[in-house]
């Protein structure tokens, strides 16, 4: 059965930093692509960054490039997303998802909140 | 970066109704695209990929159509269970633009 389970969120304040991590069971991390998507309160869905599974290439969303950094560690199955240089506007509840071949997001974890507040 | 704009932003229906949201794509996405159910507290679950496809699991009377820049959601009968919020996203690009949504009420 598959599962992601996202932990590392938390009270930081701005300019801090912060290390999410989703641990995946059920599929080898190397054969799927993971995707980090975040929601700030009340508001929609922000895709942040993917880890393709197949050659571990890297993208991010304009508004978090540079800041953040999304890894993968095989041997603990656990994709990592850190967070440097939070701003307030961070502030958001940070799903994990898997994709399989041709399909988006087949499975999502249950989010993990990340507060960036003085 | 691709943009996506759903329209409605609110939609308020009646159990019953036939129920449809649109997508388009700044650019063409040919059929690239998927939609998410989400409620409030949840995370997001897969319904449509690949623009008209659907995911195992999700009832029939969900339906996509469109290829290209635009692409429609249909419910053909909304049940209680489907109030929600509707999301499209776009897969086209390796960086994902989702649309801003669509909250489906209750009339």
């Amino acid at each position: 059965e598959v599962q992601l389970l996202e932990s590392g969120g938390g009270l930081v304040q701005p300019g801090g930093s912060l290390r999410l991590s989703c641990a995946a069971s059920g599929f080898t991390l190397s054969g799927y692509t993971v995707n980090w998507v975040r929601q700030a309160p009340g508001r929609g869905l922000e895709w942040v960054s993917l880890i393709r599974g197949d050659n571990g290439d890297t993208y991010y969303a304009d508004s978090v490039k540079g800041r953040f950094t999304i890894s993968r560690d095989s041997s603990r199955s656990t994709v990592y997303l850190q967070l440097n240089s939070l701003r307030a506007e961070d502030t958001a509840v940070y799903y994990c998802a898997k994709d399989r071949p041709n399909v988006l997001a087949e499975f999502w974890g249950q989010g993990t909140l990340v507060t960036v507040s003085s | 970066d691709i943009q996506m704009t759903q329209s409605p932003s609110t939609l308020s229906a009646s159990i019953g109704d036939r129920v449809t949201i649109t997508c388009r794509a700044s650019q063409s996405i040919s059929i690239w695209l998927a939609w998410y159910q989400q409620k409030p507290g949840k995370a997001p679950k897969l319904l449509i990929y690949m623009a008209s496809n659907l995911e195992t699991g999700v009832p029939s009377r969900f339906s996509g159509s469109g290829s290209g820049t635009e692409f429609t959601l249909t419910i053909s009968s909304l049940q209680p269970d489907d109030f929600a919020t509707y999301y499209c996203q776009q897969y086209q690009s390796f960086y994902r633009t989702f649309g801003q949504g669509t909250k489906v009420e209750v009339k």
